[in-house]
């Protein structure tokens, strides 16, 4: 099946730093979401991208879609203490399925 | 804000036991996912539906696990008998039928243990 390859596994950063992970694809995706996910808790969607070399933010966070459509980064600016969980991206390849990385777990020292 | 709604939270079983997992999607949201996440993964696609109907249950153990959406709106997930390796986090996600947008809403989840 579909492999997603997400990196680093985990990072463990100054509060203040700016954080960046990225995640890259055997194929071809359309789509490109960025996840937060607390312990004992759901995924919350965090970023959606739908074209190749789209560029967005949310607050601290921005994220952009690969000009090859194979990848995609996440960065986190001035992080803060609760920027702390497990960051997660997904691509969809074809009608509404999602492929989730592996995830890259966010520590925080303050 | 409008939020998937899941329950149980946890749910703790023994082995060969039925468990069944119940989701309510967001109003309006007629996709609906069943995931599993076991711990240090992220989550594999169990079944997706599309209002009453299964679009995509190719990943679904159907030997021992069993999903409806009987009215299009919430849904069930059963496993009977349960087993050992079933043990992880069941999530629920919905989506509105858009082909350009593919925004999935996650519900809390239910931790399920079996013994």
């Amino acid at each position: 099946g579909q492999q997603l390859n997400q990196s680093p596994q985990s990072m463990f950063i100054q509060e203040g730093e700016d954080v960046s992970m990225n995640c890259t694809s055997s194929s071809i995706f359309n789509t490109w979401l960025w996840y937060k996910q607390d312990p004992g808790e759901g995924p919350v969607l965090l970023i959606a991208l739908y074209k190749a070399g789209e560029l967005t933010s949310n607050g601290r966070l921005t994220a952009q879609f690969g000009i090859t459509r194979k990848d995609s980064f996440l960065n986190i600016s001035a992080s803060i203490p609760s920027d702390v969980g497990i960051y997660f991206c997904a691509g969809d390849e074809y009608g509404n399925k999602l492929v989730f990385g592996a995830g890259t777990i966010l520590r925080v020292k303050s | 804000e409008a939020e998937v709604a899941q329950s149980p939270r946890y749910k703790i079983t023994e082995k060969s036991q039925a468990v069944a997992f119940w989701c309510d999607p967001i109003s309006g949201h007629a996709t609906l996912y069943w995931y599993r996440q076991i711990l240090g993964q992220g989550p594999e696609l169990l079944v997706q539906f599309q209002d009453e109907s299964v679009v995509d249950d190719s990943q679904l153990p159907k030997d021992r696990f069993s999903a409806e959406r009987l009215k299009g709106v919430d849904s069930t997930l059963k496993i009977q008998p349960a087993e050992l390796g079933d043990s992880a986090m069941y999530l629920c996600a919905s989506s509105r039928l858009r082909a350009d947008r593919d925004e999935q809403f996650f519900g809390p989840g239910t931790r399920l243990t079996v013994l």
